[in-house]
């Protein structure tokens, strides 16, 4: 069964709105958690690494301020989109490591902004 | 240029065929090399990983690394309808449970019946 499990798999939400993405760790303790993006027909684009208890670590070009991620606990991290607007709809995929355990990524959620 | 190349396809096989898929990196960095299938809407799965040049076999599926020439392929055998999906490659130094991974841009396969 699924170690990692992704909320929600898939969100519509108006132009302006905030949409809240949880990424939960099910059997182990998750010490990291890579944030990706996924536009059509393209590759997973690295957001952001987020360590329990620390602030998270944003790629280039990706404003910390609109994608708010909070690893507050050991099994759970989130990715909130704020103000999002059409350019930010995608699919977003959380990716889990524990310590000593290999890394599985969550089922993704698809971002709609209307 | 990209730090890894991949032609996104579609590529489209007859069931039965040998399908070679193949990913093209700059960074002489990468230590350890990945091929991930993904399902339309659903996360990447591992399907493979190595970390040295040479052939990985496992059942249906090898993975090829070709560390001088920057150059890693995943050869399916008798392909299955339900083989048809995206195939990622990814590639990262450090440990490989803790680094970041670079990924291709994808390939679309698409096995026939």
């Amino acid at each position: 069964g699924a170690v990692v499990s992704q909320h929600p798999s898939r969100v519509i939400c108006k132009s302006g709105t905030s949409v809240k993405i949880e990424c939960r760790s099910l059997d182990f303790q998750a010490t990291t958690m890579f944030w990706y993006r996924q536009f059509p027909k393209q590759s997973l684009m690295l957001m952001a690494t987020s360590n329990e208890g620390s602030k998270a670590t944003y790629e280039q070009g990706v404003e910390k301020d609109k994608f708010l991620i909070n690893h507050a606990s050991l099994t759970l991290s989130t990715l909130t989109v704020t103000s999002a607007h059409p350019e930010d709809s995608s699919f977003y995929i959380c990716r889990v490591i524990g310590p000593g355990t290999e890394a599985f990524f969550g089922q993704g959620t698809r971002l709609t902004v209307v | 240029q990209k730090e890894v190349e991949q032609d996104p396809g579609p590529l489209s096989v007859p069931e039965g065929a040998i399908v070679s898929l193949n990913c093209t990196y700059s960074n002489s960095a990468f230590q350890y090399f990945m091929w991930y299938r993904q399902y339309s809407r659903k996360g990447p799965e591992l399907l493979m990983y190595t970390y040295s040049s040479g052939n990985k076999e496992d059942g249906r599926f090898t993975a090829q690394v070709d560390k001088s020439s920057k150059y890693i392929s995943l050869f399916i055998r008798d392909s299955q309808p339900s083989d048809s999906a995206t195939y990622l490659c990814a590639m990262g130094y450090g440990s490989s449970n803790t680094g970041k991974l670079i990924f291709g841009q994808g390939t679309t396969l698409q096995v026939k019946p």
